[in-house]
């Protein structure tokens, strides 16, 4: 069964840098899948950040680019999601999960981490 | 960026009986392959979204057979053709044409 699990930490503070890691289980982070990072505000809707395919080839989007690396570590099959200059506006439940695409990027998301709440506040 | 956009946004539904939601996008998701790149979502409450139907009309593994997705073009409708209990949750469409993928506002079903 394949399992992802995000972690890192809760609380981030204003102007800094929210990091968090996606350890997968049950599958290879090298096979053929877009690993993905989706959030989703208080109350509010979905938001693809964005995603890498294990070549490292990666899709942001536009409206967070300037301030978003997603990085792919295959030796500890996990998946990290860095994002710079927080602000409040990125409290939010911050999701990852593994996505299918026959072309440039995932067509649908099959799997998805539980979630973890982060909070940018001083 | 497509837009992606739902109705209703809140649905009460009578156990067994049909639901039907409605996503509409801001261009056609007909890709060159001849496959709809949209795909609807379901969370359940303090649950992750789990994936029902992709590619316009496939079911997901294991999702039930009274869930079906449908449309063309910019249209799609996601039915359920007898509610559960089980069921309650928001329901997203998200497009997946092109990047960034973008969801829907989402429809939360719940039970009357």
């Amino acid at each position: 069964q394949v399992q992802l699990q995000e972690s890192g930490p809760g609380l981030v503070k204003p102007s800094g840098t929210l990091s968090l890691t996606c350890g997968v289980s049950g599958a290879s982070i090298s096979s053929t899948n877009w690993w993905s990072w989706v959030r989703q505000p208080p109350g509010k809707g979905l938001e693809w950040i964005g995603e890498i395919y294990p070549t490292g080839s990666t899709n942001y989007n536009p409206s967070l680019k300037s301030r978003v690396t997603v990085s792919i570590d295959k030796s500890k099959n996990q998946f990290s999601l860095r994002l710079r200059s927080v602000t409040a506006a990125d409290t939010a439940v911050y999701y990852c999960a593994r996505g299918w695409g026959r072309g440039s990027s995932s067509d649908y998301f099959d799997y998805w981490g539980q979630g973890t709440p982060v909070t940018v506040s001083s | 960026d497509i837009v992606m956009t739902q109705s209703p946004l809140s649905l009460p539904v009578t156990p067994g009986e049909p639901a039907s939601i409605s996503c509409w996008a801001s261009q056609s998701l007909l890709h060159s392959n001849g496959d709809y790149y949209l795909d609807w979502y379901l969370q359940k409450p303090g649950q992750p979204p789990q994936l029902l139907i992709y590619l316009g009309s496939n079911r997901a593994s294991g999702v039930p057979d009274r869930f079906s997705g449908s449309g063309f073009g910019t249209d799609f409708t996601l039915k359920i053709s007898r509610v559960e209990a089980e069921d309650v949750g928001i329901y997203y469409c998200m497009q997946s044409l092109q990047t960034p993928l973008t969801f829907g506002q989402g429809t939360r079903l719940e039970i009357k």
